[in-house]
């Protein structure tokens, strides 16, 4: 029962360093996303992919790369860390056919980054 | 482009008050809609969600009905408790010109509910 695997919970960067936020799912979802969260404006979308082999970006991209490793595997880098950055990023999943698409996103529990 | 605005918090309840979350949202077509909720330190789970108009959803005690003459999915439980306290999203699935979802969930801002002993 995992569900949505984030790694790491914390992470502390120097501006200009890179790092890859990694995700994975086991519950054979097709679409994944990666959202920011930031306080007063909600969760925001970076990047989703749609089904193994596409991305697409959503809201707010620029700075982010994203690689679909697999079904499982869905991963966001930052490239040259800003301290615009710093926020807490959320990976989710979701069923897009059958029953279970009707269940809505499966959240991990976040990853709290802060660019210094 | 869709959007979704909720009222903005923190509200604060004593135990077993009324509560009201108020959502309203922008959108083409006929999205789905979704109350999620964040406990300290979690990710986000789905509380209760609506499909199409005057559908109802509930969970927990909490219900909300999709509305779209006044375009609204507002919020509601009877009697909130302790452990109620949390940050409430409201969201909106994007739906395509053509009908088709682009399974992109849009958020509101989120509420901070505080309930007191």
């Amino acid at each position: 029962n995992a569900g949505v695997t984030q790694t790491p919970k914390f992470q502390v960067l120097k501006t200009g360093q890179s790092m890859t936020l990694q995700c994975a799912q086991d519950m054979n979802h097709n679409s994944m996303y990666w959202y920011r969260q930031d306080p007063g404006m909600g969760l925001r979308l970076i990047y989703y992919s749609a089904s193994e082999g596409t991305t697409d970006k959503g809201e707010v991209p620029n700075g982010y790369n994203v690689s679909r490793l697999n079904k499982r595997e869905f991963s966001l880098r930052l490239e040259s860390a800003a301290p615009s950055q710093t926020s807490v990023y959320f990976c989710a999943s979701k069923a897009t056919r059958g029953r279970i698409a009707n269940y809505g996103y499966t959240f991990g529990s976040g990853t709290r980054l802060t660019v210094v | 482009g869709d959007s979704v605005t909720q009222m903005e918090g923190p509200v604060t309840l004593s135990e077993e008050a009324f509560l009201t979350i108020n959502c309203t949202y922008t959108a083409t077509g006929y999205p789905s809609l979704f109350w999620y909720v964040q406990y300290p330190g979690e990710g986000l789970q789905l509380l209760l969600k609506a499909t199409k108009a005057d559908d109802k959803g509930s969970n927990k005690g909490f219900e909300a009905t999709y509305r779209k003459e006044t375009t609204s999915f507002h919020l509601e439980k009877g009697s909130v408790q302790v452990s109620d306290s949390a940050v409430y999203f409201c969201a909106l699935s994007e739906v395509m010109n053509y009908g088709g979802a682009t399974n992109k969930l849009i958020f509101g801002t989120g509420t901070l509910l505080a309930v007191q002993p």
